[in-house]
């Protein structure tokens, strides 16, 4: 069956511009996660969406993130005023009864 | 310091070697360790998943769980090409919809 889905899977912008990055969970799955890959860093949580509500935004480093989820499915994860330090890779990850958290293959960021 | 430590790498083995990847970690509320598995410009992969203490194998990996010492291993057995490969540790304090916590990461390479 399909997996999760992101889009688009590469982006270049300019400092000072808006993104917004897509994720396609798996059907069915209710819970959604957002993570950031940068180099030597490691995968950072983001934030947790459990249905459309987002329980747990601890991981959004600024204010210039924020991200919805509709009928429990499509998220977008949107950074305003992008900044260099932004550049990244965003994971998004989907899970379902047994909670584990199946990956997209990411959206590689880069702001110029 | 971060809560989940690995040795970023690089690691270099001859195809055949036994590898070994370890991670520590400071936090003993986490319960649940996980191995994934990452292919360059490809999400995290789910290779294997240990609770508490102990060794499970599956196929040619072993994972291994020392909480005492807080620390946690993967081996792999008669390493191929095709495990050539990041490889990310993560930990979660309870097996429900919950943020994995990362290591670093390992860029191992197996040399044929």
């Amino acid at each position: 069956g399909a997996g999760v889905s992101q889009s688009p899977s590469n982006k270049v912008t300019e400092k000072g511009k808006d993104v917004e990055l897509r994720c396609d969970p798996i059907s069915g799955h209710t819970a959604l996660y957002w993570y950031r890959q940068s180099l030597g860093q490691g995968l950072e949580f983001l934030i947790y969406f459990q249905g459309n509500s987002a329980p747990d935004k601890s991981g959004l480093p600024s204010d210039r993130f924020s991200a919805e989820r509709t009928g429990g499915s499509v998220s977008t994860l949107t950074i305003q005023r992008t900044q260099q330090e932004d550049s990244a890779v965003y994971l998004c990850a989907s899970s379902g009864d047994y909670n584990e958290q199946f990956f997209g293959p990411g959206t590689r960021l880069t702001v110029l | 310091q971060k809560e989940v430590e690995q040795d970023p790498g690089p690691l270099s083995v001859p195809e055949g070697a036994i590898v070994s990847l370890n991670c520590t970690y400071s936090n003993s509320a986490f319960q649940y360790f996980m191995w994934y598995r990452q292919y360059s410009r490809k999400g995290p992969e789910l290779l294997m998943y240990t609770y508490s203490s102990g060794n499970k194998e599956d196929g040619r990996f072993t994972a291994q769980v020392d909480k005492s010492s807080k620390y946690i291993s993967l081996f792999i057995r008669d390493s191929q090409p095709s495990d050539s490969a990041t490889y990310l540790c993560a930990m979660i304090k309870n097996f429900g919809n919950e943020k994995l916590t990362f290591g670093t990461g390992t860029r191992l390479t197996i040399i044929p």
